[in-house]
């Protein structure tokens, strides 16, 4: 399984942005990354995934490294709302054809006025 | 409102007992999965679905059956073998065939008493 490594936490000022770095050394080159936040209490909520290129969509943007071994998760304009744990994932293909999202432990972002 | 709900969402429970935990989607989506996360954890697999009436076991799957009678619906028991129940499990479903991206239902916490 390709894992991932993240900092255990973070703080970013509101209306700043915030950038949270993910290390997956060993991923291959099929697998794709994806990154999902969890409020407390509350199911995760998927925000963005990648292969290869850089990604935007209306939450966030995802920045991949050329080797593929790392990638950031930026949030623009960070808001109190977005006070979450957020997870990055590499997704395992599993021998029943379904699909894996090893979750670790996350970045617990803090966003503070 | 499309989305996946699961019910309820607090559960109490007698040791010894079964409890069944209900999933569903209006999604139309084929593949459902189900984890359980512990406190300070990340999410654990216990079992997934590919499509009606076939499943596979995840990491943790022991103490725990499933069915996949119709499309909609996922349901897990958590059944008195298993030894640690208390937790908070999340529902989830996917419809992609490439990406795969899993969208999260809001969790069940059962606590077992």
């Amino acid at each position: 399984d390709a894992k991932t490594t993240q900092p255990p936490s973070m703080d970013c000022a509101e209306g700043r942005a915030a950038n949270l770095p993910c290390n997956h050394s060993t991923i291959s080159g099929n697998e794709y990354v994806y990154w999902y936040r969890q409020i407390h209490s509350q199911g995760p909520q998927y925000i963005i995934h990648g292969l290869k290129n850089n990604e935007t969509n209306e939450m966030a943007s995802l920045i991949i490294t050329e080797d593929r071994k790392s990638s950031t998760l930026i949030l623009p304009h960070a808001t109190l709302r977005d006070t979450a744990v957020y997870y990055c994932i590499v997704r395992v293909r599993e021998a029943g054809g379904g699909n894996k999202l090893t979750f670790g432990t996350g970045t617990q972002l803090k966003v503070e006025l | 409102d499309g989305g996946i709900t699961q019910s309820p969402k607090y559960l109490f429970r007698k040791e010894g007992q079964n409890v069944t935990l209900s999933c569903e989607q209006n999604l139309n989506h084929d593949a459902m999965y189900w984890y359980r996360q512990d406190p300070g954890q990340g999410l654990r697999l216990i079992y997934y679905s590919q499509i009606v009436n076939d499943f596979q076991k995840g990491d943790i799957a022991e103490g725990y059956s499933v069915s996949r009678e119709k499309k909609e619906s996922f349901p897990l028991t958590v059944t008195s073998a298993q030894k640690n129940p208390t937790a908070f499990y999340l529902c989830a479903s996917s419809g992609d065939t490439i990406t795969d991206t899993q969208y999260f239902g809001p969790g069940t916490r059962l606590t077992v008493l």
